[in-house]
Formats: structure tokens, C-alpha cells, sequence
């Protein structure tokens, strides 16, 4: 079963806009990370937050995690085109080594 | 440095039909996963290897077959190919976790059509 889930499956905004995606978990975690998948592309790694940190910014994204209510959300700041994307959580849970749990994603459609 | 590369990019089966996806890296990374992508979802682990030598399954092993003889390669074997199995096979390479690293690398995908 998927450990996490993002919501909403589909979002689309205005480029210039900001564009939130959220992830929900069910088990501990030792990190939590973001990824992006171009269509028809391999996913690649966005951002990486630890347990024990509640917020880290990486240029126009911003992450929270909320450990208390097993949940983080991916913030972007003033959208652009090219971040048309689908957008995943993956987590490393505490309970399960070696490997990440990824959600189902999120599409994410920035209109010119 | 290639990163992760697969062979091949698509590939066509007939039911029954077996084959084998290649996928390589060189970032001589310890761990290696290989995962399905099915329309509109997310990715669904099928094997994984955290050394040369050694394979685990994941959350949907059925149908699959890995080995890991050599460090940089990590190959998928489907034995004898069901309609179930088309799907996009990605796979992916990261640094031992627990050091901070646990970033995954992926792969540009194989597409895979049994019919």
C-alpha cells in the first residue's frame, strides 16, 4: 500500500501563481522526500527534509513537514511553465530500511 | 557520468514471451531498485538490492525475477510475460541509507507492451 498520499491528484494554476501540494504518511519517518517526474521522464530528486526539521527551502520550492500530524507540503513560489510536472512524496520509513514509499502524485498544469 | 541508463527504451512481448531489462549506473552507488509505473499512479516497488550479491523484494515481487552479479548493474528478468505487466519500468540507484544520502537517482524508463 502507498505510505504516502498527495493531495489534490491535479492541480492547475496561472504561471505567476504559487502551487501547493500536500503529503500524508502513516507510519514514522526518518526523512521525507520530494521528487518530480517530466512526462515520459525519469523522476527526479527535488528536496530532502529530516524528521526533525520542519522547514527547508531550496530556491522557489518550499517544504514543511508536520511530524504530529504525518504530513508535509511542497510549496512553489511563482509558478512557471516549465514546472508543469507530476509531483511525488517518497518516504523513508523508520520501520522499513532500504527503501522509499512513493505517493501517487500530484499533476501539476501551469498555464502560460 | 551517464547516471542511470536502461536498456532497452520499449520493448513489445507476446504473452508467454520472457526478456530482460538492463539497467546500469555509475555512480557505483550500493543500492539498486527497479519499479513499475502504471497510468495515473505513483511507483510500486518490485525488487530492490542493497549490495552485489544480494536482492529483496518489494511490494509487487509476482512475475519478476532480479539479480545483482556485478555492482553497477542490476538486471529484471520477466520469465514469461502477462498483459498485466505492461507498465513503465523505471530504475533507480542511491547511496547506502542512514549517512544522510538517501536520495534515489532514476532511470529515463522502459516501456513495456505485452500483448
Amino acid at each position: 500500500s502507498q505510505q504516502g498520499e498527495e493531495d489534490p491528484q491535479a492541480l492547475s494554476i496561472q504561471e505567476g501563481e504559487n502551487a501547493t501540494m500536500n503529503c500524508s504518511y502513516k507510519t514514522s519517518i526518518n526523512n521525507l522526500q520530494w521528487y518530480r517526474q517530466n512526462s515520459g521522464r525519469g523522476l527526479v530528486h527535488l528536496i530532502l527534509i529530516r524528521s526533525n526539521e520542519r522547514e527547508k527551502h531550496s530556491g522557489r520550492l518550499r517544504v514543511t513537514l508536520d511530524t504530529s500530524k504525518k504530513s508535509s507540503s511542497l510549496l512553489i513560489t511563482a509558478s512557471r511553465a516549465a514546472d508543469t510536472a507530476s509531483y511525488f512524496c517518497a518516504t523513508d520509513q523508520v520501520d522499513s530500511s532500504y527503501k522509499l514509499i512513493f505517493g501517487s502524485g500530484t499533476r501539476l498544469l501551469v498555464r502560460p | 557520468n551517464a547516471g542511470v541508463t536502461q536498456t532497452p527504451k520499449f520493448r513489445v512481448l507476446k504473452t508467454g514471451q520472457s526478456m530482460t531489462l538492463l539497467c546500469a549506473q555509475d555512480m557505483n552507488h550500493e543500492y539498486m531498485y527497479w519499479y513499475r509505473q502504471d497510468p495515473g499512479m505513483g511507483l510500486r516497488l518490485i525488487h530492490y538490492s542493497v549490495g552485489e550479491g544480494t536482492t529483496a523484494k518489494g511490494e509487487v515481487p509476482d512475475g519478476y525475477n532480479v539479480s545483482r552479479l556485478k555492482k553497477q548493474n542490476f538486471l529484471l528478468g520477466l520469465e514469461s510475460a502477462a498483459p498485466s505487466q505492461t507498465s513503465v519500468y523505471f530504475c533507480a540507484s542511491s547511496p547506502p541509507f542512514g549517512r544522510g544520502l538517501e536520495t534515489q537517482y532514476f532511470g529515463p524508463g522502459t516501456r513495456l507492451l505485452v500483448l
